[in-house]
């Protein structure tokens, strides 16, 4: 069966320090990946997708930015986080055709203080 | 562009309680709906989902239609739990295009009590 971990999952960095996020996917090959942000009393945001390695499109102007060094792994990163980075990051996958479900990970708590 | 809108919470019940959670939709085409569930520290997990018109998704006692003619899918279920206690997005996606692309509403908040 698939799975899907990310990690760490709760964590606190001063404003200005780097962001690494982490994220992997079992059991399946050639997924999409996405990033998705989930701001406090607001609802979820895509924020990037990845269809395959190298492949990654961002659907918001931010400060992030996200990778995808293999198949099944996609990580999600700042040089500098800002006060308004904080939030509940969640990784998710599908399947490659059409129509098949999201699938999302525990999510990292991320709080810039 | 497309959209969701879901009642604002939360919404409080006593346990055994009839549940409805009101989710409409703005699409151009024919979007696959969904309904995912957040308990308390947790990420998402899909509930229930709905790929065409008049589908009726259903999991752990929830259920929800897929009604074209007033674009919604409203979650309902007709004795809740204290379990049943979380935020319940609703969502969809075109399936036409080469990737997934979920649009959320902003989430309800469902507190139920003994």
């Amino acid at each position: 069966s698939q799975t899907i971990h990310q990690w760490p999952a709760t964590l606190v960095q001063p404003v200005g320090s780097p962001l690494s996020l982490e994220c992997t996917v079992e059991g399946t090959s050639n997924p999409n990946l996405y990033w998705y942000r989930q701001a406090a009393g607001r609802g979820l945001q895509l924020l990037f997708y990845s269809v395959g390695i190298g492949q990654i499109s961002s659907e918001v102007p931010q400060n992030l930015s996200a990778s995808r060094p293999q198949d099944r792994q996609f990580i999600l990163s700042s040089k500098k986080l800002l006060l308004s980075d904080s939030g509940f990051y969640l990784c998710a996958w599908s399947g490659d055709n059409p129509g098949n479900t999201i699938y999302f990970g525990e999510g990292s708590w991320l709080t810039v203080v | 562009g497309d959209s969701v809108t879901q009642m604002e919470g939360p919404v409080t019940l006593s346990e055994e309680a009839f549940l409805t959670i009101n989710c409409t939709y703005t699409a151009t085409g024919y979007p696959s709906l969904f309904w995912y569930v957040q308990y308390p520290g947790e990420g998402l997990q899909l509930l229930l989902k709905a790929t065409k018109a008049d589908d009726k998704g259903s999991n752990k006692g929830f259920e929800a239609t897929y009604r074209k003619e007033t674009t919604s899918f409203h979650l309902e279920k007709g004795s809740v739990q204290v379990s049943d206690s979380a935020v319940y997005f609703c969502a969809l996606s075109d399936p036409n295009t080469g990737f997934q692309k979920l649009v959320f509403g902003t989430g309800t908040r469902l507190l139920v009590s003994p």
